[in-house]
């Protein structure tokens, strides 16, 4: 296990699309956390699990957005009914209770 | 309210010049705090971190860190750059398990 992977690495979708990111995090971390970085910015909180229990979302996470961690493995986001406004980089990070967080590559959205 | 403050949103330096980038943070409580970079469609690399003990930190590439607690400050600094240090730096604050919360990040160019 090298690291935390996410895919797809690029997303170009149409507005009004759903969308669906996965992030497979490091095998021994129980901590998954998702992130969104625009342009210029730095990466902002959006939701945290602990295992399979989501903890914490932001404000910034409206009602189509929706992530899901099953069986505390993987983790899904999906966006629906995409907006412009939902173009970025989405940053996923996993650690366990005392490591440092470990960041993916991230998925770069562009909604058209 | 949590923040991190850098103030500094790009910096251009000669190769083999020493660096140094600032970083300013508000927390309410003790703070973990790091520095990540990220290289141009990338994800972020843990460059070094404080959570408690010698305030004085050494990370990977040769960077080390100073957390001064009376000036809420954790700088960045290398003695000398080299070209491949061009990248985005991050600075994050953090507690236990919390998210970490980002700054704006600072944009490092090398020059010949």
């Amino acid at each position: 296990d090298t690291g935390v992977s996410q895919n797809p690495r690029h997303k170009i979708t149409k507005r009004g699309q759903n969308v669906t990111f996965r992030c497979d995090p490091i095998s021994e971390h129980n901590r998954l956390y998702w992130y969104r970085q625009t342009l210029g910015q730095g990466p902002e909180f959006l939701t945290y699990f602990q295992n399979e229990a989501q903890l914490e979302k932001s404000r910034l996470l409206s009602d189509r957005f929706s992530a899901e961690r099953p069986k505390g493995s993987f983790s899904t986001l999906e966006i629906q009914r995409t907006e412009q406004g939902d173009s970025a980089m989405y940053l996923c990070a996993s650690r366990a209770d005392t490591s440092s967080s470990v960041f993916g590559p991230g998925t770069r959205l562009t909604v058209l | 309210a949590q923040s991190v403050t850098q103030p500094d949103i790009h910096i251009t330096v000669s190769e083999g010049a020493s660096l140094e980038l600032r970083c300013n943070y508000s927390y309410g409580a003790t703070p973990y705090l790091f520095w990540y970079v990220q290289s141009p469609g990338q994800g972020l690399q843990l460059l070094l971190k404080y959570f408690s003990g010698d305030t004085l930190v050494q990370g990977i590439k040769g960077f080390e860190a100073e957390f001064k607690r009376s000036q809420s400050s954790f700088n960045l600094r290398k003695p000398s750059v080299h070209w491949s240090d061009a990248a985005e730096y991050f600075c994050a604050v953090g507690s236990g398990n919390t998210p970490l919360v980002f700054g704006k990040g600072t944009r490092l160019s090398v020059i010949a």
